[in-house]
């Protein structure tokens, strides 16, 4: 069974504090990891999608990476606007649905 | 040009009651979904649909149903209406039936059970 935790839970920064949110996986053969943000009272955006171990992608001020067994979401000075909670989701060859994590909660004051 | 488009937003009603929320898709997608979202904002497939076909089916009550009168459509409808129904649906659409495949979620319905 595939099962993607995440962390932290949640995260408080402060503008321009940047961090990184992480999201461990486990799958039967990786088709691919996914990144999205949600705001309150909104659906899930898709941000990212991740293939293959080694592989970045960037927009903004946010960086996703990718390893065998964890994918990191990078923020680089973030603004109050970054304030989400990001989703982490992977896809893999025994399901056509992918597996969510529970989500880290940010929070960027000013 | 709203891509996934989802009524109503709010739903209110008593317990025992049968309501239906409706979900569009404009992308062209060829498979679409249910998910429910507790108050942990965890998010819970309930069903995925591809050309008129349920290919996987979670573990929900029978209450609730899918209904798919084209490939742009993906109605849910529930019966019998319980306490523990309340929750935020969201419907989702995604190019293929594919482990690899990105999707795109519509706004969300909060149904709240009395």
């Amino acid at each position: 069974e595939d099962q993607v935790t995440q962390s932290p839970e949640a995260l408080r920064l402060q503008e321009g504090e940047s961090s990184s949110l992480n999201c461990s996986y486990t799958v039967s053969g990786l088709r691919g990891l996914f990144w999205y943000r949600q705001d309150p009272g909104k659906g899930p955006e898709f941000l990212f999608t991740l293939y293959s171990a080694g592989e970045e992608k960037e927009k903004e001020r946010l960086k996703a990476t990718l390893t065998k067994k964890e994918s990191f979401l990078h923020i680089t000075a973030p603004k109050p606007e970054d304030s989400a909670t990001y989703l982490c989701a992977v896809g893999s060859g025994g399901s056509y649905i992918p597996t969510f994590g529970r989500g880290t909660s940010l929070i960027v004051h000013p | 040009d709203t891509a996934v488009s989802q009524t109503p937003k709010y739903l209110v009603t008593q317990m025992g009651n049968d309501k239906s929320i409706k979900c569009e898709q404009n992308l062209g997608h060829d498979t679409m979904y249910w998910y429910k979202q507790d108050s942990k904002k965890f998010l819970k497939i309930m069903f995925s649909y591809n050309n008129k076909e349920l290919i996987i089916n979670e573990t929900v009550p029978n209450r609730f149903s899918p209904k798919s009168p084209d490939k742009a459509h993906l109605n849910l409808h529930i019966n019998s209406l319980e306490l523990g129904d309340s929750a935020v649906y969201f419907c989702a659409s995604s190019p293929r039936t594919s482990g690899s495949n990105e999707q795109f979620f519509g706004p969300g319905t909060r149904l709240t059970v009395l």
